[in-house]
């Protein structure tokens, strides 16, 4: 089975600082992983995957992530904050099981910017 | 805007009723997925569906069940409702089912058992 931990539910940051969301996974096969973001009132939006192939991953908005095998960690982070980061994000890995699909999610990390 | 659609936006009903969301999946997207979000047990995988059949299931009740039409939409139906079925629920959509296809996620129904 597989997991995924979230450290810090809260992470605050000051406009224009280094963001970082850190996530550490478990899984029993190769992992594909994920990073969501999950803006008030909406649906979460897919930020970047790793499924192959290169481990620095870039994504939408500026954040990139990197898939660290020896340390079992897909970090998020983004070299300078906006206000408009603030938001709800998730890491995720998928389920070891073939054609079938089963997210697992972390607990989430609320990202507050202050000005 | 994900594609991805989502009836009724906010359910309020009672203990011991019974409700059904609905979700439209992104056009040419063959897999649904259906989610619940709770403060208190976060984000739970409950079902996949897969061009109409059940793929995958995950920590749904017994009470819950859902189907997937020959159209693609989804419903998922709630039944006996409890207080502590409150939470929001998420339908989400992608082309096939397999490990590496991205979901994309309805803004979701928010259901409230009083």
């Amino acid at each position: 089975a597989q997991s995924v931990t979230q450290l810090g539910s809260h992470v605050s940051v000051s406009e224009g600082a280094l963001v970082l969301l850190r996530c550490n996974y478990s899984s029993s096969v190769p992992p594909y992983l994920f990073w969501y973001v999950q803006y008030p009132n909406q649906g979460l939006q897919l930020l970047l995957k790793y499924t192959t192939g290169a481990t620095l991953v870039k994504g939408i908005n500026g954040f990139e992530a990197e898939f660290k095998k020896s340390e079992t960690s897909f970090h998020l982070t983004k070299p300078s904050a906006h206000m408009s980061d603030a938001a709800e994000y998730f890491c995720a890995v998928t389920d070891s099981s073939g054609s079938a699909r089963q997210l697992t999610f972390g607990s989430g990390t609320q990202l507050t910017v202050l000005p | 805007d994900s594609g991805v659609t989502q009836t009724p936006k906010h359910l309020i009903t009672a203990t011991g009723q019974r409700v059904t969301l609905r979700c439209s999946p992104r056009s040419g997207d063959l897999s649904v997925y259906w989610y619940q979000q709770s403060l208190d047990q976060g984000l739970q995988f409950l079902i996949q569906y897969y061009n109409g059949e059940e793929r995958a299931k995950g920590n749904i009740l017994e009470r819950f069940s859902a189907q997937q039409f020959p159209d693609l939409h989804s419903e998922l139906n709630l039944s006996s409702l409890e207080l502590g079925d409150s939470a929001l629920y998420f339908c989400a959509s992608s082309v096939v089912g397999e490990r590496n296809s991205p979901l994309h996620f309805g803004n979701g129904t928010r259901l409230t058992v009083t």
